[in-house]
Order: C-alpha cells, then sequence, then structure tokens
C-alpha cells in the first residue's frame, strides 16, 4: 500500500450508468489530483484540488465530476460516459500543488465502458 | 505548457546489463525531475527524482542525470534484475501539476 487508497479497483459500467470512484489519502498531503492512463499516451492530468478547491481543470467533459469534500477524500462521479473513457484512473496526492514535491499514486481504477 | 519526450519506447536489455532512459523537456522554468516504475496492475511509484541545483543523483543501482543547457534528463539502471522489468515515466514540473513521457516498457531478460 502506498498510502493513496482507490476503490473500486476494476468498474465496468453502462453508457447510462452513473457510478463514483474514490480516492483516500492519510499521509497529510494538501494536495490531490485525478490523472487519466490509456494505452501508449502521457497520462493526462484531468483535475487538481489544492486544500478542497479545484485549482485545475484541463478542459474535461462534464460528464465527469470531481468532488474534493475534504483533504483526504476525493471522487470522481461518471455519467453518460463513451467507450473511449475506458481507462485507468488515478489519483495522487502531494505535499502541495507546487508540483516540486513527489506524487503518491494510488493503484487506479480499471474503468471499462460498455 | 511543459512539453516531455520520452525515449526509447520499448528497451529489452539482458540481466546484469545496464539500461538507459532519455527524456527532453521544454520550459526552462522546471525545476524538479522524478521518476516513476509502474508495475502491472500498480500505480507508478517514484523511485528517484532530481532537482535543478544538481547534476546528478544516485541510488544503489539507480542513477539520474540532469543537463539543464540541453533541458535533458536521464535514468540509468546498472545490473538490471528481472524484477526490473515495468514501465518507467519521467515527469517535469509545471506551476501546479507534473508532466508526464509517454513511458518506457523496460523487460530484462533472466
Amino acid at each position: 500500500e502506498t498510502g493513496v487508497t482507490q476503490t473500486p479497483r476494476h468498474l465496468v459500467m453502462g453508457m447510462t450508468n452513473k457510478k463514483s470512484l474514490k480516492c483516500e489519502q492519510h499521509l497529510g498531503h494538501n494536495a490531490m489530483y485525478w490523472y487519466k492512463q490509456s494505452a501508449k499516451k502521457p497520462l493526462e492530468l484531468m483535475f487538481v484540488y489544492s486544500l478542497e478547491e479545484r485549482v485545475e481543470n484541463n478542459s474535461v467533459p462534464s460528464r465527469f465530476s470531481p468532488e474534493c469534500p475534504n483533504s483526504s477524500h476525493l471522487f470522481l462521479h461518471l455519467h453518460t460516459l463513451q467507450p473511449e473513457d475506458s481507462a485507468l484512473y488515478l489519483c495522487a496526492s502531494s505535499l502541495r500543488t507546487e508540483a516540486n514535491y513527489g506524487y503518491t499514486f494510488g493503484s487506479g481504477t480499471r474503468l471499462t465502458v460498455v | 505548457g511543459e512539453n516531455v519526450e520520452q525515449h526509447p519506447s520499448t528497451l529489452s536489455v539482458q540481466e546484469g546489463d545496464s539500461a538507459v532512459i532519455k527524456c527532453t523537456y521544454s520550459d526552462s522554468a522546471s525545476n524538479y525531475f522524478p521518476w516513476y516504475k509502474q508495475e502491472l496492475g500498480k500505480g507508478p511509484q517514484l523511485i528517484i527524482d532530481i532537482r535543478s541545483n544538481v547534476g546528478e543523483k544516485k541510488d544503489q543501482r539507480i542513477a539520474v542525470t540532469l543537463n539543464k543547457t540541453a533541458k535533458h534528463f536521464s535514468l540509468h539502471i546498472t545490473e538490471t534484475q528481472p524484477e526490473d522489468s515495468a514501465v518507467y515515466f519521467c515527469a517535469a514540473n509545471g506551476a501546479n501539476n507534473l508532466f508526464f513521457g509517454t513511458g518506457t516498457r523496460l523487460t530484462v531478460i533472466p
């Protein structure tokens, strides 16, 4: 365990479903991130939160909706997804968002949209 | 924003040989360069990092070099072992987040 826990590990959902991904860290970090990892592509930043406030949204479609209720928890709410959204979704945390601190990643949620 | 390029995309070496992975970056303001290892079914894990005030850093069989003038940095793994087989990512920092390379799949052949 890295200190960042993601659930579920695997998720299969239909295009009309609504589901949520959960991320939890108890490392005392103040920044949390959602990344999308697709085959043969760089890790794509989706959202950045600093102390529960969103500081960056990389033009992500509105069918992805993040929520950060406190500095230890991060959610990604999913609805009406497309097959091309199938990917590994990684959560990460760091001490601060200045990005000159290392990230701690979770193991990811493997999402398949059918 | 920052653009990080990584080469090669795949690398196969015999056990005991060395492996070198190279990255370039575009933003001269970047000052932090971590390397991550991702094993099957796991998230990326930080294995070594270097800041722009040093040119080289070593940790046992792993070393990283940085050339700020040329804007490139490299990961060196010596005496490779089968458990080194994984995907390796380089990264460089932007204002609020890290920018990652596309990854190198390293296979160490026993």
